[in-house]
């Protein structure tokens, strides 16, 4: 069974741009969480979609941003980069929105200058 | 202060030694505890899911959980190089993912 993949794995913006990333959960997981990863706040949510629906958010600014398709793969956005959202942006799916049953892809690597 | 703090490490430890990573946390509403396994360039993989005090082992690996101390480990026995990694705890209040808070991560490098 395939896992969860990201891409891009590595991508370099500068502040004022927008980008986009990409999930293609586990086949047949409905749910997709995005979680940011620094080395000085940790691992923190981001939100959580659901056949398509966003059922949870974390607390990040309106910059952010996410959608799911009908075939469960995801996207998040962020707009008008900042140097602080440099990071490594993480996806996970699971069948539910179960904090054991999840399985996170290898990440998307975003370096703003 | 956060709600989750990590012994922030790094650890090293010879080959075959017993290692202990460990995290206190603040919110007592946190129910369910997990541990997760981060190699470089990966994305964490979950290792060990419980719920409420008490222990679990699974392998070389046993966690415990002590509500009353608001404090919880992770055991890794006859470690190995391949154990070398970043691991992270993490808790929520309730199984939903979305909850969870997650420690800042321990490095461990086992030597051979």
């Amino acid at each position: 069974k395939a896992g969860v993949t990201q891409t891009p794995r590595y991508l370099i913006k500068t502040r004022g741009q927008q980008v986009t990333l990409s999930c293609s959960p586990i086949s047949g997981h409905r749910s997709v969480s995005w979680y940011q990863q620094t080395p000085g706040q940790g691992l923190q949510f981001l939100f959580e979609y659901f056949s398509e629906t966003q059922r949870n958010k974390g607390n990040f600014p309106g910059r952010f941003s996410g959608r799911q398709f009908s075939n469960s793969r995801s996207e998040m956005n962020v707009s008008t980069l900042e140097l602080g959202d440099s990071a490594l942006y993480l996806c996970a799916s699971s069948l539910r929105d179960i904090a054991g049953e999840q399985f996170f892809g290898p990440g998307t690597r975003l370096t703003v200058l | 202060q956060k709600e989750v703090e990590q012994d922030p490490g790094p650890l090293s430890v010879p080959e075959g030694a017993i290692v202990s990573l460990n995290c206190t946390y603040s919110n007592s509403a946190f129910q369910y505890f997990m541990w997760y396994r981060q190699y470089s360039r990966k994305g964490p993989e979950l290792l060990m899911y419980t719920y409420s005090s008490g222990n679990k082992e699974d392998g070389r690996f046993t966690a415990q959980v002590d509500k009353s101390s608001k404090y919880i480990s992770l055991f890794i026995r006859d470690s190995q190089p391949s154990d070398s990694a970043t691991y992270l705890c993490a808790m929520s209040p309730n199984t939903n993912a979305g909850k969870s808070t997650f420690g800042d991560g321990t490095t461990l490098t086992v030597k051979p």
